[in-house]
């Protein structure tokens, strides 16, 4: 069965980066995108970006370009965000989830990670 | 951006109430429109796809309507385990966007 399973709980510092892994199994990896999505305490969701796991490509939403890195290992099936110069407004569960569509991103996120809670506290 | 405006932001209803969420795009989004379903501390579960396709899995109570900047998210006979928040999504333009979501109560 297809499952994404994500790295665990991070603190951090405000101004340092962090890097959840999101690790599939149950499918081809390379075939189909993988989305990263946040949601800070009590709100809602926010799409972040994909990356490609074949080719490697990636597309970020415009209010994180330049903080956020999406990357992928596919030989571990492995997806992993990048997000630096974090502030306390980037608390929040990250969750990674994969695109329903194998031959195209066409964001139908039909298997999810089980969320990484990322707390951003001096 | 695309706006999605949900509502209502919150709804209570009984066992067996037939329930209604909207979803409104700031544009034309044709039918590229998906609904989740979110439970407390879960992820998000993908339930219906393309505005009415219902997902494998999902029950039949649960269905969606609409075309173009209106949309509709029907489950026909509330049952306890549909206590959630339920989200719309769009993906006809990027970056992909939800709505505020809907919290849905047991009376």
């Amino acid at each position: 069965q297809v499952q994404l399973v994500q790295s665990g709980t991070e603190v951090k510092k405000p101004g340092a980066s962090v890097k959840v892994s999101c690790r599939a199994s149950g499918y081809t990896f390379s075939d189909y995108y993988i989305h990263w999505v946040r949601q800070a305490p009590g709100q809602g969701l926010e799409w972040m970006g994909w990356v490609n796991p074949n080719s490697g490509g990636t597309n970020y939403a415009q209010r994180f370009q330049g903080r956020v890195v999406l990357t992928r290992d596919t030989p571990i099936s492995t997806a992993y965000m990048d997000l630096s110069r974090l502030t306390s407004d980037d608390t929040a569960v990250y969750f990674c989830a994969r695109d329903l569509s194998s031959a195209t991103v066409v964001t139908v996120l039909d298997f999810w990670g089980q969320g990484t809670l990322v707390t951003v506290s001096s | 951006d695309i706006q999605m405006t949900q509502s209502p932001s919150s709804l209570s209803a009984s066992v067996g109430d037939r329930v209604t969420i909207t979803c409104q795009a700031s544009q034309d989004i044709s039918n590229y429109l998906n609904w989740y379903q979110q439970k407390p501390g879960k992820a998000p579960k993908l339930l219906i796809y393309d505005a009415s396709n219902l997902e494998t899995g999902v029950p039949s109570r649960f269905s969606g309507s609409g075309s173009g900047t209106d949309f509709t998210f029907t489950i026909s006979s509330l049952q306890p385990e549909d206590i959630a928040t339920y989200y719309c999504q769009q993906y006809g333009n990027l970056p992909p966007t939800f709505g505020g979501g809907t919290k849905v109560e047991i009376k």
